[in-house]
């Protein structure tokens, strides 16, 4: 079962940054928090993990407070093809790999 | 790109009919997890291969099966199939078991159960 919440759908303008939070009211202490991306017909890909405060990539930032029930993913300066589904997961950096999708977010951006 | 890639892309079967897919993981990853997306959902997990062997199993019943081989790609296995099962099969490779470890998916496999 997902153990996140996150917004069904959000919408946006070419060149404006997006903000997509989930909660994660029940995070256990050895969780990873992870977002990953997911296009149609094409299977999830990585976007950023992290465990606490601030993570920076490429792509986007994360910022988990202080209490980490929460995430937000932070799209600078979204494009048409940033188009796309977007899961928070809550990875156990103890057990085995299996990843709970929740519905995630569908991230729809307009010219 | 991933690197991993599916066979066969699309497939229609008939209720009852058994279907193989297969899996190639990326050069390196010993680990494959394979999970079943229904249209509109998030792709569920079904079990997952660490050095051939299963480490790990979600909700599926036993006629979902697999197999992990040398070089580390992997089988799916779906028997007496069932109009439910129509999804798209998304495998990831890893490299290693842990839950922290990124997953890279390949593009999938679509299933279509008539």
């Amino acid at each position: 079962l997902a153990k996140t919440t996150q917004p069904i759908s959000m919408d946006s303008y070419e060149g404006q940054e997006v903000n997509i939070t989930c909660s994660h009211n029940n995070i256990a202490t050895n969780d990873y928090i992870t977002w990953y991306q997911q296009f149609p017909s094409q299977g999830p890909r990585f976007i950023i993990q992290g465990y606490k405060t601030k993570v920076t990539n490429e792509v986007a930032s994360l910022f988990i407070p202080a209490d980490r029930k929460s995430s937000t993913l932070s799209l600078p300066r979204v494009s048409l093809s940033d188009t796309a589904v977007y899961y928070c997961l809550e990875a156990r950096g103890s057990t085995l790999g299996r990843l709970y999708f929740g519905r995630g977010t569908q991230l729809t951006v307009w010219p | 790109e991933t690197g991993v890639t599916q066979s066969p892309t699309h497939l229609i079967k008939t209720r009852g009919q058994q279907v193989t897919l297969r899996c190639s993981s990326q050069s390196g990853h010993n680990t494959v997890s394979w999970y079943q997306q229904a249209l509109g959902q998030g792709p569920q997990f079904i079990f997952q291969y660490y050095r051939e062997e299963e480490n790990g199993r979600g909700n599926f019943p036993p006629r979902f099966s697999g197999l992990q081989f040398p070089n580390y790609s992997s089988e799916l296995n779906v028997n007496a199939l069932e109009l439910d099962d129509s999804a798209l099969y998304l495998c990831a490779s890893s490299l290693g078991q842990g839950g922290q470890e990124t997953q890279y998916f390949g593009p999938g496999t679509r299933l279509l159960v008539l």
